[in-house]
């Protein structure tokens, strides 16, 4: 069975970059899209991006500019850049295996991220 | 605000049923038969419901149904039961990329 195990800091300062990454075990690391979501009370779940194995990726038009998705396959492992965080970026984060762009079905447990000063 | 509308709550009672709405555009759920569907229960990952607006996945019972007509997608929950109250979101192909709903919380009563 499918499941996806996500770290990183969980506290940040306005300014600096956001990193999380995603491990996949138990399952094919090709074929499908590993995507990045978050989740706040007052925008609910928002797509940040995703990308494929071979790293083709592809970015929510309002956060591409400071978004970076990478891939290495050698450790099925994706990994979230977003830099310049503000309060804004205040959210529960979630790594899911997306199935073309039709659906997610196996999800990582989120990781809350919170920014301050 | 989300790009779908959803009600922001729903209530029934145990046996009931209970549909959820979720409204979109031509460009998103009115143009693809990739509507989904996940459930949330506070403090836990979203998990998959209902996919290509229709279709449940192995282990969801089939008290979930999904359907669509036109630009609205909508989730029907037979003979509800207590451990159905959650928070529910829908989510669209938009072409390029996945829209949400902002996500209803049905509360059974």
């Amino acid at each position: 069975q499918v499941q996806l195990q996500q770290w990183g800091a969980g506290l940040l300062k306005p300014s600096e970059t956001l990193s999380l990454t995603c491990a996949v075990y138990g399952g094919s690391f090709s074929g499908y899209l590993w995507n990045w979501i978050r989740q706040t009370p007052g925008r609910g779940l928002e797509w940040i991006g995703d990308i494929y194995h071979t790293g083709n990726n592809n970015y929510n038009p309002s956060l591409k500019s400071r978004v970076t998705i990478s891939v290495d396959s050698s450790k099925n492992q994706f990994s979230l850049n977003l830099r310049s965080v503000t309060a804004a970026d205040t959210a529960v984060y979630f790594c899911a295996r997306g199935y073309v762009r039709r659906y997610m079905d196996v999800w990582g447990e989120g990781t809350t991220v919170t920014v301050s000063s | 605000q989300s790009a779908l509308t959803q009600p922001r709550s729903l209530s029934g009672t145990p046996g009931q049923s209970v549909t959820i709405s979720c409204t979109g555009t031509r460009s998103d759920v009115g143009d693809y038969n990739y509507v989904s569907w996940y459930l949330q229960h506070p403090g836990e990952a979203p998990k998959l419901m209902i996919y290509d607006v229709t279709k449940r996945p192995s282990g969801v019972p089939d008290r979930f149904s999904g359907s669509k007509s036109g630009n609205t997608a909508s989730l029907t929950i037979s003979g509800l039961q207590g451990e159905d109250e959650a928070d529910y979101y829908c989510s669209s192909s938009a072409g390029s990329y996945p829209v949400f709903g902002g996500g209803t919380k049905l509360t059974v009563l």
